[in-house]
């Protein structure tokens, strides 16, 4: 079945504890991008992956790192977390970066992460 | 201004009824447009994507309004089951062709 995963689903943590969510695709998609969701703000761009060893920051990147080694696997990494980053998080890949207006992206199940 | 704005409704509408979404978008050189449907705590997925002709999915039909910079979703004899948040999304930038999303129109069909 063509997926992305994305562990832990739940995580609560406490402020500085460095941790990673994991996001995997089986669709062979070049482009993969993180995202976060929070009441009234919708959802906002952390980082994305155009390819393997290609990434850039989005609209929210501040506190987050991210790396592309594999094609399949984007993980995120909150070298310090802090409370402002307490939310709902998604995984997400696409084909490709290209302009084809018929080109979906796939989400995750999302992480949900709480930070105290 | 954001780049994409919807209302955040709730819109509770009974069953049958038929229930129209606008979205505006401040981008006049985007792209492609898209509707996006989320359930509760779940991840969105594509509804459909919006073309310049207008095109329709069954009970689903999209607009775009290059002019006035807007797209519309309309859902005809609205199931219980349409009952999600409704997310427009833009793609406003070349290159890395990044997706903008709104913060979504919650629908709630009443039996």
């Amino acid at each position: 079945e063509a997926q992305v995963t994305q562990n832990p689903r739940y995580l609560i943590t406490v402020t500085g504890k460095k941790l990673t969510v994991t996001c995997s695709q089986n669709m062979n998609h070049e482009y993969m991008s993180w995202y976060r969701q929070d009441p009234g703000l919708g959802l906002r761009q952390i980082y994305y992956s155009m390819n393997v060893e290609v990434t850039d920051k989005g609209d929210v990147p501040e506190g987050y790192k991210v790396s592309r080694k594999e094609k399949r696997n984007f993980p995120l990494i909150l070298e310090s977390p802090s409370p402002n980053q307490t939310s709902l998080y998604f995984c997400a890949s696409r084909v490709s970066a290209g302009r084809d207006i018929t080109d979906t992206q796939y989400f995750g199940p999302g992480t949900r992460l709480t930070v105290l | 201004r954001k780049e994409v704005e919807q209302d955040p409704g709730p819109f509770n509408v009974p069953e049958g009824a038929t229930v129209a979404f606008n979205c505006t978008y401040s981008n006049s050189a985007s792209q492609s447009f898209f509707w996006y449907r989320q359930d509760c705590r779940k991840e969105p997925k594509l509804l459909m994507s919006v073309y310049s002709s207008g095109n329709e999915d069954g009970r689903f039909t999209a607009q775009l309004n290059r002019a006035s910079q807007y797209i519309s979703l309309l859902i005809r004899d609205s199931k219980l089951s349409d009952s999600a948040t409704y997310l427009c999304v833009v793609n406003m930038r070349t290159g890395a062709n990044n997706l903008f999303f709104g913060t979504g129109t919650r629908l709630t069909v009443i039996p």
